[in-house]
Protein backbone atom coordinates (compact mmCIF):
# COMPACT_ATOMS: atom_id res chain seq x y z
CA UNK A 1 0.00 0.00 0.00
CA UNK A 2 1.45 3.24 -1.39
CA UNK A 3 1.35 5.97 1.32
CA UNK A 4 2.06 9.38 1.89
CA UNK A 5 2.44 10.37 5.60
CA UNK A 6 1.79 14.19 7.07
CA UNK A 7 1.49 15.07 11.11
CA UNK A 8 -1.98 16.33 11.14
CA UNK A 9 -1.13 19.22 13.44
CA UNK A 10 -2.28 21.33 14.70
CA UNK A 11 1.03 23.10 13.80
CA UNK A 12 0.83 27.25 15.08
CA UNK A 13 2.72 29.39 14.50
CA UNK A 14 3.16 33.09 15.48
CA UNK A 15 2.54 36.11 12.50
CA UNK A 16 5.70 36.47 10.79
CA UNK A 17 7.41 33.15 11.62
CA UNK A 18 8.53 30.38 9.18
CA UNK A 19 5.84 27.79 8.93
CA UNK A 20 7.66 24.18 8.37
CA UNK A 21 5.45 21.20 6.77
CA UNK A 22 6.85 17.75 6.40
CA UNK A 23 5.85 14.58 4.26
CA UNK A 24 7.00 11.46 3.57
CA UNK A 25 6.63 9.14 0.75
CA UNK A 26 6.35 4.80 0.65
CA UNK A 27 6.80 4.58 -2.75
CA UNK A 28 10.24 5.13 -4.28
CA UNK A 29 9.03 5.60 -7.66
CA UNK A 30 7.29 8.11 -7.22
CA UNK A 31 8.12 11.18 -9.43
CA UNK A 32 5.47 14.35 -8.55
CA UNK A 33 5.10 16.00 -5.65
CA UNK A 34 2.72 18.74 -4.78
CA UNK A 35 1.23 20.87 -2.15
CA UNK A 36 -1.85 22.06 -2.28
CA UNK A 37 -3.67 24.65 0.56
CA UNK A 38 -7.38 23.44 1.06
CA UNK A 39 -9.31 26.06 3.63
CA UNK A 40 -12.52 24.63 5.25
CA UNK A 41 -15.28 24.26 3.49
CA UNK A 42 -13.20 24.67 0.23
CA UNK A 43 -11.53 22.63 -2.46
CA UNK A 44 -8.17 22.14 -2.92
CA UNK A 45 -5.73 25.08 -3.90
CA UNK A 46 -2.28 24.35 -5.79
CA UNK A 47 0.40 25.97 -4.29
CA UNK A 48 3.94 24.32 -5.54
CA UNK A 49 4.66 20.86 -7.57
CA UNK A 50 8.68 20.07 -7.57
CA UNK A 51 9.85 17.55 -9.40
CA UNK A 52 13.43 16.82 -8.42
CA UNK A 53 15.93 16.92 -6.08
CA UNK A 54 16.74 20.75 -4.52
CA UNK A 55 14.56 23.61 -3.31
CA UNK A 56 12.00 25.23 -5.20
CA UNK A 57 11.34 28.73 -4.33
CA UNK A 58 7.67 31.00 -5.29
CA UNK A 59 7.20 33.99 -3.33
CA UNK A 60 6.64 32.83 0.42
CA UNK A 61 6.75 29.22 -0.32
CA UNK A 62 9.72 26.57 -0.66
CA UNK A 63 8.96 23.30 -1.86
CA UNK A 64 12.16 20.92 -0.77
CA UNK A 65 12.09 17.52 -2.34
CA UNK A 66 14.78 14.58 -0.97
CA UNK A 67 14.17 11.85 -3.25
CA UNK A 68 16.80 9.14 -1.33
CA UNK A 69 15.09 10.04 1.76
CA UNK A 70 11.93 10.18 0.51
CA UNK A 71 10.52 13.71 2.10
CA UNK A 72 9.02 16.28 0.87
CA UNK A 73 8.60 19.74 2.89
CA UNK A 74 7.04 23.01 2.39
CA UNK A 75 8.53 26.51 3.58
CA UNK A 76 5.89 29.49 4.12
CA UNK A 77 8.38 32.54 5.01
CA UNK A 78 6.51 35.74 7.04
CA UNK A 79 3.52 33.29 7.60
CA UNK A 80 0.00 35.58 7.48
CA UNK A 81 -3.35 34.97 9.60
CA UNK A 82 -4.91 34.23 6.19
CA UNK A 83 -2.52 31.03 5.69
CA UNK A 84 -4.20 29.20 8.25
CA UNK A 85 -5.67 25.90 6.59
CA UNK A 86 -4.44 22.61 5.85
CA UNK A 87 -2.07 21.86 3.86
CA UNK A 88 -2.03 18.29 1.48
CA UNK A 89 0.94 16.81 0.56
CA UNK A 90 0.41 14.64 -2.91
CA UNK A 91 2.24 12.46 -4.60
CA UNK A 92 2.26 10.44 -8.13
CA UNK A 93 4.40 7.65 -9.67
CA UNK A 94 4.26 8.71 -13.27
CA UNK A 95 4.68 4.92 -14.19
CA UNK A 96 0.91 3.78 -14.98
CA UNK A 97 -1.16 4.32 -11.77
CA UNK A 98 -2.14 8.08 -13.22
CA UNK A 99 -3.79 8.94 -9.76
CA UNK A 100 -2.66 11.52 -6.52
CA UNK A 101 -2.02 9.62 -2.96
CA UNK A 102 -3.04 12.22 -0.82
CA UNK A 103 -1.58 13.00 2.80
CA UNK A 104 -4.24 13.35 5.56
CA UNK A 105 -2.88 17.06 5.75
CA UNK A 106 -1.32 19.59 8.26
CA UNK A 107 -3.66 21.99 9.87
CA UNK A 108 -1.58 24.90 10.26
CA UNK A 109 -2.58 27.79 12.77
CA UNK A 110 -0.82 31.33 12.34
CA UNK A 111 -1.78 33.50 15.33
CA UNK A 112 -1.87 37.31 14.95
CA UNK B 1 -8.97 31.01 -18.78
CA UNK B 2 -12.08 29.78 -16.57
CA UNK B 3 -11.03 26.96 -13.92
CA UNK B 4 -12.91 24.12 -13.36
CA UNK B 5 -16.56 23.75 -12.99
CA UNK B 6 -18.82 21.50 -10.71
CA UNK B 7 -22.22 20.75 -10.66
CA UNK B 8 -24.54 20.50 -8.51
CA UNK B 9 -22.49 22.09 -5.38
CA UNK B 10 -24.97 20.83 -3.08
CA UNK B 11 -27.07 17.89 -2.88
CA UNK B 12 -29.49 16.04 -0.29
CA UNK B 13 -30.35 12.48 -1.37
CA UNK B 14 -31.62 9.09 0.72
CA UNK B 15 -30.41 6.06 0.97
CA UNK B 16 -31.17 3.77 -2.05
CA UNK B 17 -30.93 6.41 -4.61
CA UNK B 18 -28.64 7.21 -7.22
CA UNK B 19 -26.73 10.65 -8.38
CA UNK B 20 -24.89 12.25 -11.25
CA UNK B 21 -22.10 14.69 -10.41
CA UNK B 22 -21.05 16.80 -13.68
CA UNK B 23 -17.61 18.22 -14.24
CA UNK B 24 -16.03 20.88 -16.50
CA UNK B 25 -12.46 21.05 -16.96
CA UNK B 26 -9.94 23.93 -17.91
CA UNK B 27 -10.45 24.21 -21.77
CA UNK B 28 -7.84 22.51 -23.53
CA UNK B 29 -7.54 19.92 -20.62
CA UNK B 30 -8.17 16.19 -21.46
CA UNK B 31 -7.80 14.19 -18.37
CA UNK B 32 -10.11 14.59 -15.50
CA UNK B 33 -9.45 12.76 -12.30
CA UNK B 34 -12.34 12.39 -9.23
CA UNK B 35 -12.21 12.08 -5.84
CA UNK B 36 -13.82 11.57 -2.59
CA UNK B 37 -13.08 13.73 0.58
CA UNK B 38 -14.24 12.48 4.06
CA UNK B 39 -13.12 13.47 7.78
CA UNK B 40 -12.43 10.48 8.48
CA UNK B 41 -10.88 9.30 4.99
CA UNK B 42 -8.82 12.02 3.35
CA UNK B 43 -9.00 12.37 -0.29
CA UNK B 44 -9.44 9.34 -2.31
CA UNK B 45 -8.60 8.61 -5.88
CA UNK B 46 -11.79 7.21 -7.08
CA UNK B 47 -11.02 7.14 -11.08
CA UNK B 48 -9.33 9.08 -14.38
CA UNK B 49 -10.51 9.70 -17.73
CA UNK B 50 -8.73 11.04 -20.78
CA UNK B 51 -9.97 10.83 -24.45
CA UNK B 52 -13.21 9.19 -22.81
CA UNK B 53 -11.35 6.53 -21.97
CA UNK B 54 -11.27 5.09 -18.21
CA UNK B 55 -7.71 4.56 -17.76
CA UNK B 56 -7.27 4.20 -13.77
CA UNK B 57 -9.92 3.16 -11.15
CA UNK B 58 -9.55 3.40 -7.59
CA UNK B 59 -10.70 1.20 -4.02
CA UNK B 60 -14.46 1.78 -4.62
CA UNK B 61 -17.25 -0.41 -5.05
CA UNK B 62 -19.08 -0.99 -8.75
CA UNK B 63 -21.62 1.57 -7.69
CA UNK B 64 -19.61 4.25 -8.44
CA UNK B 65 -18.80 4.55 -11.81
CA UNK B 66 -18.33 7.23 -14.58
CA UNK B 67 -17.78 8.29 -17.92
CA UNK B 68 -15.87 11.50 -20.08
CA UNK B 69 -17.68 12.82 -23.25
CA UNK B 70 -15.71 14.30 -26.37
CA UNK B 71 -15.80 17.51 -25.06
CA UNK B 72 -13.79 16.36 -21.92
CA UNK B 73 -17.08 17.04 -19.48
CA UNK B 74 -17.52 13.48 -17.05
CA UNK B 75 -20.00 13.01 -15.36
CA UNK B 76 -19.84 10.37 -12.27
CA UNK B 77 -22.66 8.19 -10.97
CA UNK B 78 -23.37 6.56 -7.39
CA UNK B 79 -26.11 4.42 -7.62
CA UNK B 80 -28.18 2.90 -4.61
CA UNK B 81 -26.80 5.34 -1.98
CA UNK B 82 -25.04 4.53 1.66
CA UNK B 83 -24.79 7.19 4.38
CA UNK B 84 -21.06 6.58 4.15
CA UNK B 85 -21.21 7.66 0.50
CA UNK B 86 -21.88 11.42 2.52
CA UNK B 87 -18.81 13.03 1.59
CA UNK B 88 -17.49 16.38 -0.79
CA UNK B 89 -16.90 14.97 -4.37
CA UNK B 90 -13.70 16.82 -5.99
CA UNK B 91 -13.36 16.74 -9.86
CA UNK B 92 -9.89 17.71 -10.98
CA UNK B 93 -8.26 18.49 -14.56
CA UNK B 94 -4.96 18.68 -16.24
CA UNK B 95 -3.92 18.61 -19.93
CA UNK B 96 -2.40 15.02 -20.03
CA UNK B 97 -2.74 13.32 -16.46
CA UNK B 98 -1.92 13.26 -13.01
CA UNK B 99 1.39 13.05 -13.15
CA UNK B 100 0.99 17.00 -13.64
CA UNK B 101 -0.67 19.54 -11.68
CA UNK B 102 -4.55 19.17 -11.31
CA UNK B 103 -6.39 21.69 -10.63
CA UNK B 104 -9.66 21.28 -8.71
CA UNK B 105 -13.07 22.27 -9.33
CA UNK B 106 -14.94 23.63 -5.87
CA UNK B 107 -16.75 19.95 -5.64
CA UNK B 108 -20.56 18.91 -5.38
CA UNK B 109 -21.14 18.05 -1.12
CA UNK B 110 -23.45 15.06 -1.35
CA UNK B 111 -25.66 14.48 2.10
CA UNK B 112 -27.38 11.49 2.59
CA UNK B 113 -30.03 10.36 5.01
Amino acid sequence: QKEVEQNSGPLSVPEGAIASLNCTYSDRVSQSFFWYRQYSGKSPELIMSIYSNGDKEDGRFTAQLNKASQYVSLLIRDSQPSDSATYLCAVNEDTGRRALTFGSGTRLQVQP
Amino acid sequence: KAGVTQTPRYLIKTRGQQVTLSCSPISGHRSVSWYQQTPGQGLQFLFEYFSETQRNKGNFPGRFSGRQFSNSRSEMNVSTLELGDSALYLCASSRTGPGETQYFGPGTRLLVL
